[in-house]
């Protein structure tokens, strides 16, 4: 069985400093690791993923994120938050060959100025 | 694209009523997942479709809830007898599947549930 932990269920930020969202995962096999961002009254939009290859990954808005094997952890990042940001954040996994994404708790981003 | 569409964006019903939820996902995107959303369990999935046929639906909670996906291009869940628990944001997902790999999966935009 696979899951995931969001450290964290709010986040309060002061606009242009570094955003950090926690993400550990657990996984029998070698994961595919998401990022999703929701905004108020809309779907889940995909923010970036991990899948294979440079662990370092680049997303829309910014957003980057480290898969960290040994950690078990993929952590979200931004360096300077903008208003826009405020939102709630999810990170996800999933088997390689396989479709059930499992979702962590979320993470409420809020962005003061 | 449109994306995944999903209908109604709000629906409030009495409790003992039936509830139709209606998705049509991306087009040539083969799988198809049901979502809910609540502020206690957050996201759970409920059940998904591979080229329209029911993969997994241990996510369902009882069966008061059927999901059915008569063609590529379109999903129900129905809600029978609701309930005010049932009360939550339901989403629409869609992919494509190809042998064991998948692209990532993409959201409607979701149907706020109301029972009252």
């Amino acid at each position: 069985a696979q899951s995931v932990t969001q450290l964290g269920s709010h986040v309060s930020v002061s606009e242009g400093a570094l955003v950090l969202l926690r993400c550990n995962y657990s996984s029998s096999v070698p994961p595919y690791l998401f990022w999703y961002v929701q905004y108020p009254n809309q779907g889940l939009q995909l923010l970036l993923k991990y899948t294979t290859g440079a662990t370092l990954v680049k997303g829309i808005n910014g957003f980057e994120a480290e898969f960290k094997k040994s950690e078990t952890s993929f952590h979200l990042t931004k360096p300077s938050a903008h208003m826009s940001d405020a939102a709630e954040y999810f990170c996800a996994v999933k088997k390689a060959a396989g479709n059930k994404l499992t979702f962590g708790g979320g993470t409420r981003v809020l962005v003061k100025p | 694209d449109a994306g995944v569409i999903q209908s109604p964006r709000h629906e409030v019903t009495e409790m003992g009523q039936e509830v139709t939820l209606r998705c049509k996902p991306i087009s040539g995107h083969n799988s198809l997942f049901w979502y809910r959303q609540t502020m206690m369990r957050g996201l759970e999935l409920l059940i998904y479709f591979n080229n329209n046929v029911p993969i997994d639906d241990s996510g369902m909670p009882e069966d008061r809830f059927s999901a059915k996906m008569p063609n590529a291009s379109f999903s129900t869940l129905k809600i029978q007898p609701s309930e005010p628990r049932d009360s939550a944001v339901y989403f629409c997902a869609s992919s494509l599947t190809r042998g064991l790999m998948n692209t990532e999966a993409f959201f409607g935009q979701g149907t706020r549930l109301t029972v009252v």
